[in-house]
């Protein structure tokens, strides 16, 4: 099984629209909890992580986790076409001997139609 | 504050060389970590570096190398190419202990071929 698991997509909604993305896990243990946004020929760029249960936003953008369920959320409200990206979900996982690393989704694409 | 910067930008290589890419993080930052990713993995974890220092490792064969500089600058070496090696290389940075507010680079693209 995964650690983390997240539908590649591709999704396509229509400008304006509320959109859903979301990244199951495996181990109850994980705390830390990201969201990157990649577009085409970049590196992923960090849109914001949580650490406990709950919601966070920061514009038009909100994270939730529930840890209950394992499940990690992201909205985008009042999509735009420049939302058009594919999106990351990561966990931060603890190795061996107290280190630590991000695991990653598959990551969805993103399509907002004008 | 200048960001993660990698570089060369694309490297085209053939079966059996070796490459070396570099990173130099955004300053202050002196965790430096290296991913491959590719459009059937996704985004996968190689190493970690801090204070020089590797701190952790992923699954991938002794090939893949790297190391840190005093300065926090880091280089990853790959050594006899395999085709299956091309993919957009992407270091990342972060304060210590906080992987959570890690910020990548535009990465490198390897094309082996």
């Amino acid at each position: 099984q995964k650690e983390v698991e997240q539908d590649p997509g591709p999704l396509s909604v229509p400008e304006g629209a509320i959109v859903s993305l979301n990244c199951t896990y495996s181990n109850s243990a994980f705390q830390y909890f990201m969201w990157y946004r990649q577009y085409s020929r970049k590196g992923p760029e960090l849109l914001m992580y949580t650490y406990s249960s709950g919601n966070k936003e920061d514009g038009r953008f909100t994270a939730q986790v529930d840890k209950s369920s394992k499940y990690i959320s992201l909205f985008i409200r009042d999509s735009q076409p420049s939302d058009s990206a594919t999106y990351l979900c990561a966990i931060k996982a603890a190795v061996d001997q107290g280190a630590q690393k991000l695991v990653f989704g598959q990551g969805t694409r993103l399509t907002i139609n004008p | 504050k200048a960001g993660v910067t990698q570089t060369p930008r694309y490297l085209i290589k053939t079966r059996g060389q070796q490459v070396t890419l570099s990173c130099s993080p955004i300053s202050g930052h002196r965790s430096v970590s290296w991913y491959q990713q590719t459009p059937g993995q996704g985004l996968q974890f190689l190493f970690e570096y801090f204070s020089e220092t590797q701190r952790n490792k992923g699954n991938f064969p002794g090939r893949f190398s790297g190391r840190q500089f005093s300065n926090s600058r880091s280089e990853m070496n790959v050594s006899t190419l395999e085709l299956g090696d091309s993919a957009l290389y992407l270091c990342a940075s972060s304060l210590e202990g906080q992987l959570y507010e890690q910020y990548f680079g535009p990465g490198t693209r390897l094309t082996v071929t």
